[in-house]
């Protein structure tokens, strides 16, 4: 079965700094990935996807991410964080009609 | 274009008794997908209705069900409900399949049902 790994649980960052959530796949044929986000008290939103062309993937938001086929990896980014990045965040990967999430990154932005 | 709506919101339950929620999809979308939040176990897959079948399940009892109307409005039962079963339930519609081609979910704000 597909699944992803999340290997960051809490992150916590000033403002201004570089963002890299970590995300791996396990391979199983075709590639589907998604990061979601969760702010607080709102419902699951669509960060960005892959499933082919240009490995870099640009998002809402000012995020991207970056799929590295020989790392199995799908690692989220942002340049810069914003308090209001505050927010929980998924990395997912679909295959059999549905979605697998990984277990969550809970990004806090500090002012 | 409206979004997936699910009602009710809240829900407050005893032991023992059963419980419907509903999904209205994003107006075009025919894939209807359930998932459990909790804070320990994340987002568990329940299962997912496409064209009123249902096409995978996932790990849970069987007192988890669900179906699919032809308008693609789904719901989601539970009988005998027990105090685990306390989680915010999440519906997400996709236009065909999720995960297909970057077929990702829209969800909805999801039902907080509690388990007294």
């Amino acid at each position: 079965a597909q699944s992803v790994s999340q290997h960051n649980h809490h992150v916590i960052l000033s403002e201004a700094a570089s963002l890299e959530l970590g995300c791996n796949y396990s391979y199983g044929g075709t590639v589907n990935l998604f990061w979601y986000v969760q702010y607080p008290g709102q419902h699951l939103q669509l960060l960005l996807k892959y499933f082919s062309g240009d490995p870099l993937v640009k998002g809402i938001k000012g995020f991207e991410a970056e799929f590295i086929k020989s790392k199995f990896s799908f690692n989220l980014r942002k340049p810069s964080v914003q308090w209001s990045d505050t927010a929980e965040y998924f990395c997912a990967t679909g295959g059999g009609n549905k979605l697998t999430f990984g277990t969550g990154t809970q990004l806090k932005v500090e002012l | 274009k409206a979004g997936v709506t699910q009602t009710p919101r809240y829900l407050i339950k005893t032991r023992g008794q059963q419980v419907t929620l509903s999904c209205s999809p994003i107006s075009g979308h025919r894939s209807v997908s359930w998932y459990q939040q909790t804070p320990g176990q994340g987002l568990q897959f329940l299962f997912e209705y496409f064209s009123e079948t249902q096409r995978n399940k996932g790990n849970f009892p069987g007192r988890f069900s669900g179906r699919q109307f032809s308008n693609s409005r789904s719901e989601m039962n539970v009988s005998t409900l027990e105090l685990g079963d306390s989680a915010l339930y999440l519906c997400a519609s996709s236009l065909r399949s999720a995960g297909a081609l970057g077929d990702g979910y829209t969800f909805g704000s999801g039902t907080r049902l509690t388990v007294v």
